[in-house]
């Protein structure tokens, strides 16, 4: 079984702008998480979506969001970048129908603003 | 508020001995408790997990403890390899997907 693919794995961005990251499930998973790793602050949840539906949102700014198809691929949008951006942002995705299922996540991407 | 805390930044083992690496919480609405491993440039592999229900749980070299009173879980690694090297990170969930974790470990098994 494929694990979850996320692309692009390295982006460089400026200060201003949006960007738009892509996550892709394992097959039969239809929950998918966000969560953002920097050394400041560890990794931290940013979202979660569940039958196209936004479940759960951690404290990030409105400028993060994102949306799920109905295959259960997941976007997330960043809107007017900031320096402190620069993370990486990892995707999961987990049987959440299924009760206390793992969350399994993909190699993410690097994102860097400058 | 850091609810969940790894209060070591780092351990040294030696290969073939036993690994434990430590984890507390505040929150009491946790109910599932999860160990991730990660490697550089990857993202975190789930390794082992207990349901707050259980107290102990175990896959091949890989055992979790729980102790709800003390609010800490462990992960005891025997016999530790080489390969094992990593930065480990404890889990904790209250609802759906979202996931609390510590700061992580990271762990050096030396040959």
């Amino acid at each position: 079984k494929a694990g979850v693919t996320q692309t692009p794995r390295y982006l460089i961005k400026t200060r201003g702008q949006q960007v738009t990251l892509s996550c892709s499930p394992i097959s039969g998973h239809r929950s998918v998480s966000w969560y953002q790793q920097t050394p400041g602050q560890g990794l931290q949840f940013l979202f979660e979506y569940f039958s196209e539906t936004q479940r759960n949102k951690g404290n990030f700014p409105g400028r993060f969001s994102g949306r799920q198809f109905s295959n259960s691929r997941s976007e997330m949008n960043v809107s007017t970048l900031e320096l402190g951006d620069s993370a990486l942002y990892l995707c999961a995705s987990s049987r959440r129908d299924r009760g206390k299922s793992p969350l399994h996540f993909g190699n993410g991407t690097r994102l860097t603003v400058t | 508020d850091q609810q969940v805390k790894q209060n070591s930044p780092s351990l040294s083992v030696q290969e073939g001995r036993i690994s434990i690496l430590n984890c507390d919480y505040t929150n009491s609405m946790f109910d599932y408790f999860l160990w991730y491993k990660k490697y550089p440039a990857e993202g975190p592999t789930f390794l082992i997990s207990i349901s707050s229900i259980k107290d102990k749980n175990e896959d091949g070299r890989f055992t979790v403890f729980l102790n709800k009173s003390a609010k800490h879980l462990s992960l005891h690694i025997v016999p530790s390899q080489p390969g094992d090297s990593a930065v480990y990170f404890c889990a904790a969930r209250t609802s759906g997907s979202r996931l609390t974790f510590g700061e992580g470990t990271q762990l050096t098994v030396n040959p």
